[in-house]
């Protein structure tokens, strides 16, 4: 059974402050990772993918990842109030193709305070 | 927003009664895919489609037929509805090259009963 881990939160951060997710997965020869942004009662959003080691920035989102410790993470600057979602981490094992080899994790609730 | 539109958005039926989910793109997205999410469960994968009459089951199938008879509509049937797919069915498509990247429908609120 493959898993995607995350903390359901609240997490609760600042605004203006930087709000770090992490997620961390179970299959080793997982190949790609993606960060969906999901507001209350609204579907998933993709804001972030990443394909290989290292940082990717888009904007105020970076996204990290480390396949050595199977560890994916998601970085918001200068945080918003509209940046108050539920942030889903998934992640696919198989190298091509279609999506159905897709996890999600369950999701982490990001607060930001005013 | 308006590449994929699902139908009906909310719907309340009674146990063993029949119902049928249509999700409709106009994207010509080869893939598409049904999910449920309830909480403490996340997304989970349905049923998908990899093009016309190509679909196969995803983690949680069982109760849940499809059919894809065009390409712009993937259907998602509850033979006999039971309380437990009570759920949010979420709809998603995606391209050839993609292997992660999906755009998802608003979503349809069944409630069984």
């Amino acid at each position: 059974q493959k898993e995607v881990e995350q903390n359901s939160g609240p997490l609760s951060v600042p605004e203006g402050a930087i709000a770090s997710l992490n997620c961390t997965y179970s299959d080793r020869g997982s190949q790609s990772f993606f960060w969906y942004r999901q507001y209350s009662g609204k579907s998933p959003e993709l804001i972030m993918s990443i394909y290989s080691n290292g940082d990717k920035e888009d904007g105020r989102f970076t996204a990290q990842l480390n396949k050595a410790s199977q560890y994916v993470s998601l970085l918001i600057r200068d945080s918003q109030p509209s940046d108050s979602a539920t942030y889903l981490c998934a992640v696919n094992s198989y190298s091509g193709g279609g999506a159905d080899g897709l996890t999600f994790g369950k999701g982490t609730h990001l607060i930001i305070q005013p | 927003d308006a590449g994929i539109t699902q139908s009906p958005r909310h719907k309340v039926t009674e146990t063993g009664t029949p119902v049928t989910l249509r999700c409709h793109q106009t994207e010509n997205h080869r893939y598409m895919y049904w999910y449920r999410q309830d909480p403490g469960h996340g997304l989970r994968l349905i049923h998908y489609s990899y093009g016309v009459k190509d679909t196969d089951k995803g983690e949680v199938s069982d109760g849940y037929s499809v059919s894809r008879s065009k390409t712009e509509d993937f259907l998602l049937t509850l033979e006999s509805a039971t309380s437990s797919q009570t759920s949010v069915y979420f709809c998603a498509i995606s391209d050839t090259s993609n292997t992660g990247e999906l755009f998802f429908g608003e979503g349809s609120r069944l409630t069984v009963l």
